[in-house]
C-alpha cells in the first residue's frame, strides 16, 4: 500500500521561503514522477510541478520562477521550496504519485500561512 | 500550453439523479485527461484516467467519456456520498486542473 506522508513549516512571514518534504513509502519509488499541488482557501486545486527519479522537472509558468522541487532517491524523498512568498501563497499543499499519468496516491496535506 | 475550462461551477442535484459536468481543453489532449473527487479536509480521490478508465475501487456509476478537446464525467445515480467537488486535470505537462464543479444537495 502506497503511503505519502508531507511535513514541513506550517507558518511563515511575507518573504521567506516555503519549505516541504513528502516521504514516499512506495517500493517503486523510482518508476514514477511525483507532483506538488495546492489549493488556496475558497480556491480550487493548482498543479504546482513535478519531478521523475532523475530530477527532470517541470513547473508551472505561474510559479516557475520561485519554485524548486528535488528529489533524494536514497530516502524515497521529494521537496518543494517556493521562495518570496506572499499572502496569496497561503493554500493546502498536496505531494501526489504521478505526473505525465494521473495522480493516484495522495499526501495527507498540509496547510501554510502566509503572514506577519 | 494547455488550458482546461470546466463547466458548471455548481450544480444542484438530488440522490438518484444523473449528473453530467464538462471539461473543454484549448488544443487537443490525446486522452490525457483525469477526474477527482474532493471533499472538505480530505486529499483527493482519483476517479478516472485516460478519460475513461475506471480507476480501481470506483463504483461503476462514475463514467467518463470524450475525446480530443472535450470529456464528460456522467455520475449515473448521485447518491449521498458523491456531494463533493469534482475536478478535471490534464496531465499532460505543465499539467492543469479545471477549476472545479461543486455537486451539492438540492
Amino acid at each position: 500500500q502506497v503511503q505519502l506522508q508531507q511535513w514541513g513549516a506550517g507558518l511563515l512571514r511575507p518573504s521567506e521561503t516555503l519549505s516541504l518534504t513528502c516521504d514516499a513509502y512506495d517500493g517503486s519509488f523510482s518508476d514514477y514522477y511525483w507532483t506538488w499541488i495546492r489549493q488556496p482557501p475558497g480556491k480550487g486545486l493548482e498543479w504546482i510541478g513535478q519531478i521523475n527519479h532523475s530530477g527532470s522537472t517541470s513547473y508551472s509558468p505561474s510559479l516557475k520562477s520561485r519554485v524548486t522541487i528535488s528529489i533524494d532517491t536514497s530516502k524515497n524523498q521529494f521537496s518543494l521550496k517556493l521562495s518570496s512568498v506572499t499572502a496569496a501563497d497561503t493554500a493546502v499543499y498536496y505531494c501526489a504519485r504521478g505526473g505525465h499519468s494521473p495522480l493516484d496516491y495522495w499526501g495527507q496535506g498540509i496547510l501554510v500561512t502566509v503572514s506577519s | 500550453d494547455i488550458q482546461v475550462t470546466q463547466s458548471p461551477s455548481t450544480l444542484s442535484a438530488s440522490v438518484g439523479d444523473r449528473v453530467t459536468i464538462t471539461c473543454r481543453a484549448s488544443q487537443r489532449i490525446t486522452s490525457w485527461l483525469a477526474w477527482y473527487q474532493h471533499k472538505p479536509g480530505k486529499a483527493p480521490k482519483l476517479l478516472i484516467y485516460r478519460a475513461s478508465i475506471l480507476h480501481t475501487g470506483v463504483p461503476s456509476r462514475f463514467r467518463g467519456s470524450g475525446s480530443g478537446t472535450e470529456f464528460t464525467l456522467t455520475i449515473s445515480s448521485l447518491q449521498p456520498d458523491d456531494f463533493a467537488t469534482y475536478y478535471c486535470q490534464q496531465y499532460d505537462t505543465p499539467a492543469m486542473f479545471g477549476q472545479g464543479t461543486k455537486v451539492e444537495i438540492k
